[in-house]
């Protein structure tokens, strides 16, 4: 109940392509979900986030849709770019009361290569 | 600004030698510190996580442990190395909120021989 599905696990995109990564989850007390971008030998690091009350975000070309009644979540990046090229990670965060603090459940990952 | 300094950044080491992998955040007080693992083309495995000095949780058994003895600082340590634990190594930091963002270093590349 604490995983956050994420697919494809590889994707492969067109310059100027629409890329979409999809993530699914069952636990209904997540209430924020952000995306990380890391790029090879780095960390990740936060692209864009949403919370459940928003069914859209957007942020120059990338877009989160979110659907709260199917528990499942995009991301959409529009005129896919060589330099858009990286890992992307959804995430989900959830109050752990043992730890008395929010705590990020991460998806397992899309490498995104996209080809000029 | 926050910034998180990891080091150091590639390492090698024989099976069985001992490990210390550092961490440390600066500008910010009583952060959550996290120490992630990532194998070759793989997810982020949450290992322990900290939300205040000497306050350890470990989230995978293994030969591994980490500890806090001070507010900002971080440190994942091995008695002895197994070939398994090679892989990217990770130290973040969060303020603990819903929507607090979770940042990372720029990693460990530990490669056990």
């Amino acid at each position: 109940q604490q995983q956050v599905k994420q697919s494809p696990q590889s994707l492969i995109v067109q310059k100027g392509g629409i890329s979409i990564i999809n993530c699914a989850y069952e636990n209904t007390a997540f209430d924020y979900f952000p995306w990380y971008q890391q790029f090879p030998g780095k960390g990740p690091a936060l692209l864009i986030a949403i919370r459940p009350d928003v069914s859209e975000k957007k942020e120059g070309r990338f877009t989160i849709s979110f659907n709260k009644s199917a528990k499942q979540f995009s991301l959409h990046i529009m005129d896919s770019q060589p330099g858009d090229s990286a890992t992307y990670f959804c995430a989900a965060t959830l109050f752990y009361s043992g730890a008395g603090s929010y705590q990020l459940t991460f998806g397992k990952g899309t490498k995104l290569s996209v080809i000029p | 600004s926050q910034t998180i300094h990891q080091w150091p950044a590639t390492l090698v080491q024989p099976v069985g030698s001992p490990l210390s992998l550092e961490c440390t955040v600066e500008g910010t007080s009583n952060p959550n510190l996290y120490w992630y693992r990532q194998a070759a083309g793989r997810g982020l495995q949450l290992l322990f996580y900290s939300v205040g000095i000497g306050q350890i949780s470990s989230e995978v058994p293994q030969n591994l442990s980490a500890s806090r003895p001070q507010d900002r600082q971080f440190i994942l340590s091995s008695k002895k190395l197994l070939l398994s634990d090679s892989g990217f190594y990770l130290c973040a930091w969060d303020r603990g909120f819903s929507n607090s963002p979770l940042h990372f270093g720029n990693g460990t590349r530990l490669t056990v021989t």
